[in-house]
């Protein structure tokens, strides 16, 4: 089993639209929980970053944590064409490694049509 | 503000051949790091660096060599290309201790025929 679940998608919807990508994860230690997004062709380009349990929303975008079910999620309201990518989770704690090991789902691959 | 640069962006070259990716940033970030990116695999670490003169292994290390004699750059060195590296590659950069995120470039893509 890997450490991070991500649902690969491909995840499309009508402009506007709200948008719901998850993931979950089995490691406890866990404690930063970031979004990218990729477009094609390009590197990943933080999106989100959350510490712990709860909510942070950012224009369009909410992340929410939830630890006690290991489960984050990132909502889009709105969505636009332009919001069209790959979206990645990545996750990371302050046990184990010293260097803070970043561990990325699979990612999940979004279309907005016009 | 150039953030983290990648070069070259597309690279084509034979087994056997040795192979320079390079990666520069200009934050001064303390800690560098090398990603390999494969369909069905996702972002996989090849090596890192915490600081100049340290480096230690990831993932997937085997094949490729890294150095880091100056902090703002790191550069991925495959001593004898094969055929299993051709992927795209990401270089990443972290202010400081691991509650901070990383920062990506915009990656080589890398064939070897």
């Amino acid at each position: 089993q890997k450490e991070v679940e991500q649902d690969p998608g491909p995840l499309s919807v009508p402009e506007g639209a709200i948008v719901s990508l998850n993931c979950t994860y089995s490691n406890s230690a866990f404690q930063y929980f970031m979004w990218y997004r990729q477009y094609s062709r390009k590197g990943p380009e933080l999106l989100m970053y959350t510490y712990s349990s709860g909510n942070k929303e950012d224009g369009r975008f909410t992340a929410q944590v939830d630890k006690s079910s290991k489960y984050i999620s990132l909502f889009i309201r709105d969505s636009q064409p332009s919001d069209s990518a790959t979206y990645l989770c990545a996750m990371s704690g302050t046990g184990g490694t010293s260097y803070g090991k970043l561990t990325f789902g699979q990612g999940t691959i979004l279309t907005v049509h016009p | 503000d150039a953030g983290i640069t990648q070069s070259p962006r597309y690279k084509i070259t034979e087994t056997g051949r040795q192979v320079t990716l390079m990666c520069h940033q200009t934050w001064s970030h303390s800690y560098m790091f090398w990603y390999r990116q494969d369909l069905g695999h996702g972002l996989r670490l090849i090596y890192y660096s915490a600081a100049a003169d340290i480096t230690d292994k990831g993932e997937v290390p085997d094949g490729y060599v890294v150095s880091r004699s100056k902090t703002e750059n790191f550069p991925l060195t495959l001593e004898s290309a094969t055929r299993s590296q051709t992927s795209v590659y990401f270089c990443a950069s972290r202010q400081g201790g691991s509650n901070q995120p990383q920062h990506f470039g915009d990656g080589t893509r890398l064939s070897i025929l």
